[in-house]
């Protein structure tokens, strides 16, 4: 049972847009939410992480944004680079990570 | 830089052979994760260990086992290997504490055949 719901599956943006992200989840107990940037033929890489005490937190060009009440939170990818084209996952934290299903984004130059 | 070296890229087995797939890493971590990675699946926890011969179940353990003799080393056992294990296996390390920032090795692609 997927504890983590990721859309969408697949994602094109054109350069210089912006990239949205979204995942849902329902165990209230989970208290760290990171994602993971992965690469063709790399393991998965921690991007960048948020505790639900914190409704926004920026680094760079990535955002992410949370809502605890509607149990969502979603990343945004300011000035999309071709660089960007990559695996993204969003997780939750309970006895270990549970991963969502994964976004593939493409950025077109 | 903390390094996770998965024993093999690229593995091809036949079924019913026993597999071992080995995971070392060099920062110290406590904890260790085995996870397979399928299209439009995700990452599934098979087995993590947060000590040495200790081992927890993930979500997917069945057919699978670990072993964790030495702090730096966790291996992924599949008893008797079937075509529906045919995956992308990723080992990580993690300080302690479930928060913490996991490392993934680069992955072993196994194919069962």
């Amino acid at each position: 049972q997927q504890q983590v719901k990721q859309s969408p599956q697949s994602l094109i943006v054109q350069k210089g847009g912006i990239s949205i992200i979204n995942c849902a989840y329902e165990n209230t107990a989970f208290d760290y939410f990171p994602w993971y940037q992965q690469f063709p033929g790399k393991g998965p890489a921690l991007l960048i992480a948020i505790r639900p005490d914190v409704s926004e937190k920026k680094e760079g060009r990535f955002t992410i944004s949370f809502n605890k009440s509607a149990k969502q939170f979603s990343l945004h990818i300011m000035d999309s680079q071709p660089g960007d084209s990559a695996t993204y996952f969003c997780a939750a934290s309970g006895y270990a990570l549970n991963f969502g299903k994964g976004t593939s984004l493409l950025v077109t130059p | 830089d903390v390094k996770v070296t998965q024993s093999s890229r690229y593995l091809v087995k036949r079924t019913g052979e026993k597999v071992f797939l080995e995971c070392v890493q060099d920062m110290d971590h406590e904890n260790m994760f085995w996870y397979r990675q399928d299209p439009g699946l995700g990452l599934r926890l098979i087995y993590f260990s947060y000590d040495v011969k200790m081992k927890e179940k993930g979500d997917i353990p069945e057919g699978y086992s670990v072993s964790r003799e030495k702090k730096e080393r966790f291996s992924l056992i599949l008893e008797s290997a079937s075509t529906n294990q045919t995956s992308m296996y990723l080992c990580a390390s993690s300080l302690p504490g479930i928060n913490e920032k996991l490392f993934f090795g680069s992955g072993t692609q196994l194919s069962v055949l």
